[in-house]
């Protein structure tokens, strides 16, 4: 079975900072990962995916299957960053569903 | 709107009792998922419906059941309820019943069980 590990539940930083948000992963074929987000007040989204390889809000994800690591990444956190950010894993050849980790929440103080 | 809509949005209960929520896919999709948000615990998945049709399950309880209409719209019906159902439950919907989909996600249903 799948499992994702979020590590922190909280992280808070200042603006302007970098940040790392941890996600890892146990699973033994080739999985898909996400990352999702909730703001304040509003719904669960996608904020991005690996095989989209894409910068969304300044946010990147590398899938190091080594590691077995899909850490999300800013170099300069904003205050519009703080959120509950949640990585996801779906097993390729499985039943699709997504596993979630436990969030974590990111504060971005002014 | 064509999101995923949820209700009812609050929902306080006695144990022992029954509800049931319900849930309506984005426009144009077919598969519906549940979710169950404990304190301090991740999303966990209960159940997964496809076209009227169970998919998949999780840790779903057997007190817990669900079904997919034929207009869609899913509802999960709790029963025999207990504190440790109180909880925060999310529908989400995707196109497809496999791959690995995007997942469009309701704002949830909040149960609180007394």
């Amino acid at each position: 079975a799948q499992r994702v590990t979020q590590p922190e539940k909280l992280l808070s930083v200042f603006k302007g900072a970098p940040v790392e948000l941890k996600c890892n992963y146990s699973y033994s074929g080739s999985p898909e990962l996400f990352w999702y987000v909730q703001y304040s007040r509003q719904r669960l989204q996608l904020l991005l995916r690996h095989i989209s390889r894409e910068s969304i809000k300044g946010f990147t994800a590398d899938l190091n299957k080594g590691e077995t690591s899909f850490h999300l990444k800013k170099p300069f956190a904003q205050e519009e960053d703080s959120a509950m950010y949640y990585c996801a894993l779906v097993a390729s050849g499985g039943s699709y569903i997504p596993t979630f980790g436990r969030g974590t929440s990111l504060i971005v103080h002014p | 709107d064509s999101g995923v809509t949820q209700t009812p949005k609050h929902l306080i209960t006695a144990t022992g009792q029954r509800v049931t929520l319900r849930c309506s896919p984005r426009s144009g999709d077919l598969s519906v998922y549940w979710y169950q948000q404990s304190l301090d615990q991740g999303l966990q998945f209960l159940i997964q419906y496809y076209n009227g049709e169970e998919r998949a399950k999780g840790n779903i309880l057997e007190r817990f059941s669900a079904q997919q209409f034929p207009d869609l719209h899913s509802e999960l019906n709790l029963s025999s309820l207990e504190l440790g159902d109180s909880a925060l439950y999310f529908c989400a919907s995707s196109v497809a019943g496999a791959g690995a989909n995007v997942l469009t996600f309701g704002a949830g249903s909040r149960l609180t069980v007394l």
